[in-house]
């Protein structure tokens, strides 16, 4: 059964600094052919954005309101992905979510992280 | 503003039944799948729907999903306490090349 775990600082700097958080897959590999992996995220009483999506061998989707900031990653051989979101506002403040769909990219999101709480605040 | 419109709230007693609608336009809805999601509080999103009215395992047949055009609907028959949550509907856009939420519709029961 594949789990999802996400990590990362709970609390970053604004504009100087870049978010970023790292997703760890357990109970299966992430250069699963049939497995994208991607990013959501929910600011505190609002609604979730698709912040982007990944695939094993590398090739990225992003969101086009966030692709100038975003950078999302893997490496098969931690079998993690990762996210980096650069000059980041206190409008980045959001749980962010991992997620895996398949096996198209057009799939639902069927296994979520538990979300990690990032603040953006001096 | 979502591309994806629903309403903010809905509301139904115990055992009705309650339908939560999603509008979209042709290049999301009209020409991809749909998805529906129930997030309960303080918890992330589990998947209620897949490919318009698909339900996974373990989801019960209470709940349905249907599409029309540019419209889906997700019907909760027989509604329970525990299915007080958020819902949203989700679908890729060929437009803008994405995967785009609606604004979620609170569900209260009564």
């Amino acid at each position: 059964q594949l789990q999802l775990q996400e990590s990362g600082p709970g609390l970053v700097k604004p504009s100087e600094e870049t978010l970023s958080l790292t997703c760890t897959v357990s109970g299966g590999s992430i250069s699963s052919t049939t497995h994208y992996w991607g990013w959501i995220r929910q600011p505190p009483g609002k609604g979730l954005e698709w912040i982007g999506s990944i695939y094993y061998t590398g090739n990225t989707y992003y969101n086009p309101s966030l692709k100038s900031r975003v950078t999302i990653s893997v490496d098969t051989s931690k079998n993690h992905f990762s996210l980096k979101m650069s000059s980041v506002t206190a409008a980045d403040t959001a749980v962010y979510y991992c997620a895996t769909n398949g096996p198209t990219l057009y799939d639902a999101f069927d296994i979520w992280g538990q979300g990690t709480m990032v603040t953006v605040s001096s | 503003q979502s591309v994806l419109t629903q309403p903010p709230s809905a509301s139904g007693t115990p055992g009705q039944r309650v339908t939560i609608s999603c509008s979209g336009s042709s290049s999301n809805i009209g020409s991809n799948y749909v998805y529906w999601y129930q997030q309960l509080p303080g918890t992330a999103p589990k998947l209620l729907i897949y490919r318009n009215n698909q339900r996974p395992s373990g989801v019960p047949d209470r709940f349905s999903g249907s599409k029309s055009g540019t419209s889906v609907s997700l019907a909760i028959s027989g509604l329970r306490s525990e299915d007080e949550a958020d819902y949203y509907c989700a679908a890729w856009d060929d437009s803008l090349s994405g995967r785009l939420f609606g604004g979620g519709t609170k569900l209260t029961v009564l």
